[in-house]
């Protein structure tokens, strides 16, 4: 247990479906992050919030769309994905940003796009 | 952004101790070393950070030569357990523009 929750832990959608991925921090944490990681690959920074601020887009598409309505929370919406788009989806938190500060990831939500 | 330079794997056996290297020639001087681990289908979990000379903790030791271009992380007498992909990150906590990004890292493989 890592304080940073995630649901659902698996997904599967079809390319015309919306869904949203849902993370919760119980750790008192300012900063947020989602990332990607597909098969065999590294993983993919996707967005930063810090102090509930986006600040950081690292060019990812429309199609997935961030939402942190609170320090505790983030959300990562999903409509018209992809197959290529499937992957284990990470979310983590931090006190403050940069890798000086040490992050807590949760078990990530594995998503399959049919 | 300093980049690191890692092995993509690396065997061993339980009960060895293993080392793993990470180079990072462009490391700037506020920046931190840390590494991770992770485990199949699950999130990275912090293991040890450093500055610089030597670093331990209950998991693991980080030794940090004086120029800083490089790193090793030490694990002792490494279980079947151990068995993960080990990331070393280096950046600037005060650095906008760095945000945990992780590089491809070392596939560690324990065997019996």
């Amino acid at each position: 247990e890592t304080g940073v929750t995630q649901t659902p832990r698996h997904l599967v959608m079809g390319m015309t479906n919306k869904k949203s991925l849902k993370c919760e921090q119980h750790l008192g944490h300012n900063a947020m992050y989602w990332y990607k990681q597909s098969a065999k690959k590294p993983l993919e920074l996707m967005f930063v919030y810090s102090l509930e601020e986006r600040v950081e887009n690292n060019s990812v598409p429309s199609r997935f769309s961030p939402e942190c309505p609170n320090s505790s929370h983030l959300f990562l919406h999903l409509h018209t994905l992809q197959p290529e788009d499937s992957a284990l989806y990470l979310c983590a938190s931090s006190q403050g940003t940069g890798v000086g500060a040490e992050a807590f990831f949760g078990q990530g939500t594995r998503l399959t796009v049919v | 952004l300093a980049k690191t330079t890692q092995p993509i794997s690396m065997d061993s056996y339980e009960g060895q101790e293993v080392n793993i290297t990470c180079s990072h020639n462009n490391i700037a001087t506020n920046d931190y070393i840390t590494w991770y681990q992770q485990f199949p289908s699950q999130g990275p979990r912090f293991i040890i950070q450093g500055y610089k000379t030597k670093v331990t903790n209950e998991v693991a030791s980080l030794f940090i030569p004086a120029d800083r271009k490089s790193s090793t992380l030490s694990l002792p007498r490494v279980s079947l357990s151990d068995t993960a992909v080990y990331y070393c990150l280096v950046g600037d906590e005060k650095d906008s523009s760095y945000k945990l990004i992780f590089g491809s890292g070392t596939r560690l493989l324990v065997r019996p």
